[in-house]
Order: structure tokens, then sequence, then C-alpha cells
């Protein structure tokens, strides 16, 4: 049983480039969530996905966004990247039950890197 | 704001030692607390609780819930080098999307 996979493991970019993440859930898993991680800090909530929508929004500025698949896989976009983008990406899955979203299980993180 | 302050920020123990973590929170519409930990990239998930007063255990782990005091312990027992990781604490709103709010962590040194 795969777990979430996400790609690429690491990716360099300089400012004001644009980046996408990609984050495949595991299986039966119907709902996608995106947190970002700085350095020494806990991960911190962008969006999260479900039936190919938007559900629930961070406090990310727009240049944040991001879409879903019908089979459930997901990308994250940043525009116009800053310093401060520089963080682990994470990708969590779950599946919804009755209405909310089951016990999160991530990924091994994408590494973004801008200089 | 919703809020999760771990404390300690970090400590270093020997094996063999019990360390416990804890974890304090502030939610609108609570809903859940979970433990995960974190070693290299991935989160991995320890324990959900969502009930005041019962225990959860897992070989040398356990964690408790205090809905009216708002916190959490996760204790570890007997810790072996293998445990060295950061042990993140989230919890989990009742609104439709369910996103989680992490502490900080606690960053766990086990010296053999």
């Amino acid at each position: 049983d795969a777990g979430v996979t996400q790609s690429p493991t690491h990716l360099i970019k300089t400012r004001g480039q644009q980046v996408t993440l990609r984050c495949s859930p595991k299986s039966g898993h119907d709902t996608v969530s995106w947190y970002q991680q700085a350095l020494g800090q806990g991960p911190q909530f962008i969006f999260q996905y479900y039936e190919e929508e938007e559900r629930q929004r961070g406090n990310f500025p727009d240049r944040f966004s991001g879409h879903q698949f019908p089979n459930y896989s997901s990308e994250l976009n940043v525009n116009a990247l800053l310093l401060g983008d520089s963080a682990l990406y994470l990708c969590a899955s779950s599946v919804r039950l009755a209405g909310f979203a089951d016990t999160q299980y991530f990924g091994p993180g994408t590494r973004l890197t801008v200089l | 704001e919703d809020k999760v302050v771990q404390s300690p920020l970090s400590l270093v123990v020997h094996e063999g030692d019990t360390v416990t973590l804890n974890c304090s929170y502030e939610v609108t519409n609570f809903r859940s607390l979970l433990w995960y930990k974190q070693e290299k990239k991935a989160p991995t998930f320890l324990f959900m609780l969502t009930s005041s007063g019962i225990e959860k255990k897992s070989g040398r782990l356990s964690s408790i819930l205090d809905k009216k005091e708002l916190f959490s312990i996760l204790n570890i027992t007997a810790t072996q080098t293998g445990d060295s990781a950061i042990y993140l604490c989230a919890v989990e709103a009742m609104e439709y999307g369910n996103k989680l709010v992490f502490g900080a962590g606690t960053i766990l040194r086990v010296k053999s």
C-alpha cells in the first residue's frame, strides 16, 4: 500500500520565479492538505482540497494556489517566489468520513530553496 | 486565534531515561489533538486523542489529554537512540476542512 508521495524531493529556484509541487495521496484517500514548514517551526496550514475544490485556506497570500485532479492527486503552485518561501512543503492526505477529514498522513515533503 | 505551545523546546537524555513532552492549546471548537514524530522529513502519526483522561499506548509511548486544562502529555519510557526526533503536537478544529494547527515541536536527542 503506497503512502503519500511528493515530487520533486528538492528544488532550487530564484526570486520571482514560479514553482509547482506535486502530491499523490495514500490509496483510498480523497482529501489533500498542504503545509509549509520553515526551519525550526511546526508546519503551517496552507489549504485543503476535496472534490477538486479548495475547502479551507490558511493565512497565505494569493501567490499560493492549488489544484486537485479527478484521481485525487494535487498540485501546489507558488508564484513570484520570495526568499521567505524557502521551506519544506508537506502534503497530507486523509479520507472524508461523515463530513470530517480523518487522520492526516504526511508525505516526505519537497524542500524548496529560493535564492 | 488557535494556538499550540509545546515544551520543552529541546532536551537531551540518556538511553533508558523516561521523558515527558508537554503540549498546551487554545482552539475554537476543539475536535482532536494529534502527536506526530518527525525524523527527517515526513511527520509520522503517533496518536489521536479526543476524550479526556483516556490514555493511549503504543509500546513505550503513551499519551493523555486533559480537555479541562487544555493540555496533553506524551510519555516515552526506556528511551532508545531511535527515539531521537522532533515531536509535533497538533490540534484539529471542528470546522469543515479540519486544518491542523501545529506547535513548534520538541527536539528530543537520546544519547547512548
